[in-house]
């Protein structure tokens, strides 16, 4: 079935250093995907929207320039968290939908980040 | 307020036992509905979809009442492998999904 894969799941970073995040979808093409960022016992919060070829739209409260989102091709997108800080440290999780597979929005294995 | 909101819980019941989540949701335009389980720092799951006219998938009943804007998830004889935080997750005319803060389940032998 579907597959979406993100890597690495779990990295741990200096404060001030840049982490890149990437999640693929493995036999799908998407050309939307999804990141949401999960601090420990809160919900599942959508950061942006990853579009293939353009750029990305963010929610409010995201800043775009320490959250820099790439989808340069129909199966892999990139998160960057750059100038991490101790704040930043938390669980990202990317989706992403499957062109004609019906609604099924299916989710990456998450990846631990922990800045110290 | 939060856009969809659940009891946090947790919910602890004995194996056997049904229990019954609810969650709210404050956006009429929502346009469809799902129940995700999420294990401890894995990622969510679906669980199932939920519908106006209701469903069933063995042992778990989703309920939507769109008039009320609520959500339930009903879970009949429930196992230990059910322990988990369920997440109430609706979604408008996009693929954004929104998601509560989850009703976590503990169930013991």
């Amino acid at each position: 079935g579907a597959v979406v894969s993100q890597h690495p799941s779990r990295v741990i970073c200096k404060s001030g250093t840049s982490v890149k995040i990437e999640c693929r979808s493995l036999d799908f093409q998407a050309t939307t995907m999804f990141w949401y960022r999960q601090f420990p016992k809160q919900s599942l919060m959508l950061m942006a929207t990853s579009n293939e070829g353009s750029k990305a739209t963010y929610e409010q409260g995201v800043e775009k320039d320490k959250f820099l989102i790439n989808h340069a091709s129909l199966t892999l997108s990139t998160l960057t968290v750059t100038s991490a800080h101790p704040e930043d440290s938390s669980f990202y999780i990317c989706s992403a939908r499957a062109l004609g597979v019906g609604n099924t929005i299916y989710f990456g294995e998450g990846s631990w980040l922990t800045v110290v | 307020r939060k856009e969809v909101e659940q009891d946090p819980g947790p919910f602890n019941v004995p194996e056997g036992a049904t229990v019954a989540f609810n969650c709210t949701y404050s956006n009429s335009a929502s346009q469809s509905f799902f129940w995700y389980r999420q294990d401890c720092r894995k990622e969510p799951k679906l669980l199932m979809s939920v519908y106006s006219s209701g469903n069933e998938d063995g042992r778990f009943t989703a309920q939507l009442n769109r008039a009320s804007q609520y959500i339930s998830l009903l879970i009949r004889d429930s196992k230990l492998s059910d322990s988990a935080t369920y997440l109430c997750v609706v979604n408008r005319r996009t693929d954004k999904l929104i998601f509560g803060t989850g009703t976590r389940l503990q169930v013991f032998p």
